[in-house]
C-alpha cells in the first residue's frame, strides 16, 4: 500500500526564518515520484517541487529545497527565508509506478504554515 | 500565457442531479488532471487524460467520468450526484509528464 505521512497539522515560523516541513512515505515500489503543493488561502494549489525516487541529489527549486532521505522514507520541505506570502497549507504527494496501466496518486493531509511578521 | 481556466467557479446542485465541469488548459499543454478536495477525504485524485486518452485514474465509482478534446480542453461529468460530492474540483495542465503542474482556480460544486 502507498501512503503519505504529515505529522505537523500546522507550524509558525518567523518571517525570514527557514522552516522544514516533515513528509513520510511508505511503498513497497522502488519507482516513485515525491511532490509539494503549496495551497493559498485562495484555494489555488501551485505546485512546488518534484523529487524521482532515482534521482542522486536534493530537488531544489528557488528557496524550495526538498531534504530526500530514502533510507528513512521521508521527504522533508524546506523553505529558506520565509515570507508573509509563504502562510498556506502544503501538501506533499507521491506517485507510484504504472502497474496495470494505472499509477497510484497519494496526497497527504497537509500542513498549515503560518509566517509570523 | 493565459493559465489554466475553469468554469464554473462555482456551482449548486440538488442530489440526484448531473454536472459537468470545464477545463481549459494552459495554451500547448497535453496533460490534464482532475482532482477532488473535500474536508473529510482530503486531496484525492480523479483522473489524468494525455492527447485525449485517458491515460490514469483514481478510486472513484463510475459515477465520474471525464473526457478530452483534440484542443486538449477536458470536461468531467458527474453523474447522479450524492450529498458527499461536494468539494472543490481542481483541474491541472503539464506539458506532457505531470511532474510539473500548473492548477486552475478549482470549481466549487455544492450538492444540496
Amino acid at each position: 500500500a502507498q501512503k503519505i505521512t504529515q505529522t505537523q497539522p500546522g507550524m509558525f515560523v518567523q518571517e525570514k526564518e527557514a522552516v522544514t516541513l516533515d513528509c513520510t512515505y511508505d511503498t513497497s515500489d522502488p519507482s516513485y515520484g515525491l511532490f509539494w503543493y503549496k495551497q493559498p488561502s485562495s484555494g489555488e494549489m501551485i505546485f512546488l517541487i518534484y523529487q524521482g525516487s532515482y534521482d542522486q541529489q536534493n530537488a531544489t527549486e528557488g528557496r524550495y529545497s526538498l531534504n530526500f532521505q530514502k533510507a528513512r522514507k521521508s521527504a522533508n520541505l524546506v523553505i529558506s527565508a520565509s515570507q508573509l506570502g509563504d502562510s498556506a497549507m502544503y501538501f506533499c504527494a507521491m506517485r507510484g509506478p504504472y502497474s496495470g496501466g494505472y499509477q497510484k496518486v497519494t496526497f497527504g493531509t497537509g500542513t498549515k504554515l503560518q509566517v509570523i511578521p | 500565457k493565459a493559465g489554466v481556466t475553469q468554469t464554473p467557479r462555482y456551482l449548486i446542485k440538488t442530489r440526484g442531479q448531473q454536472v459537468t465541469l470545464s477545463c481549459s488548459p494552459i495554451s500547448g499543454h497535453r496533460s490534464v488532471s482532475w482532482y477532488q478536495q473535500t474536508p473529510g477525504q482530503g486531496l484525492q485524485f480523479l483522473f489524468e487524460y494525455f492527447s485525449e486518452t485517458q491515460r490514469n485514474k483514481g478510486n472513484f465509482p463510475g459515477r465520474f467520468s471525464g473526457r478530452q478534446f483534440s484542443n486538449s480542453r477536458s470536461e468531467m461529468n458527474v453523474s447522479t450526484l450524492e450529498l458527499g460530492d461536494s468539494a472543490l474540483y481542481l483541474c491541472a495542465s503539464s506539458l506532457t509528464s505531470v511532474n510539473e503542474q500548473f492548477f486552475g482556480p478549482g470549481t466549487r460544486l455544492t450538492v444540496l
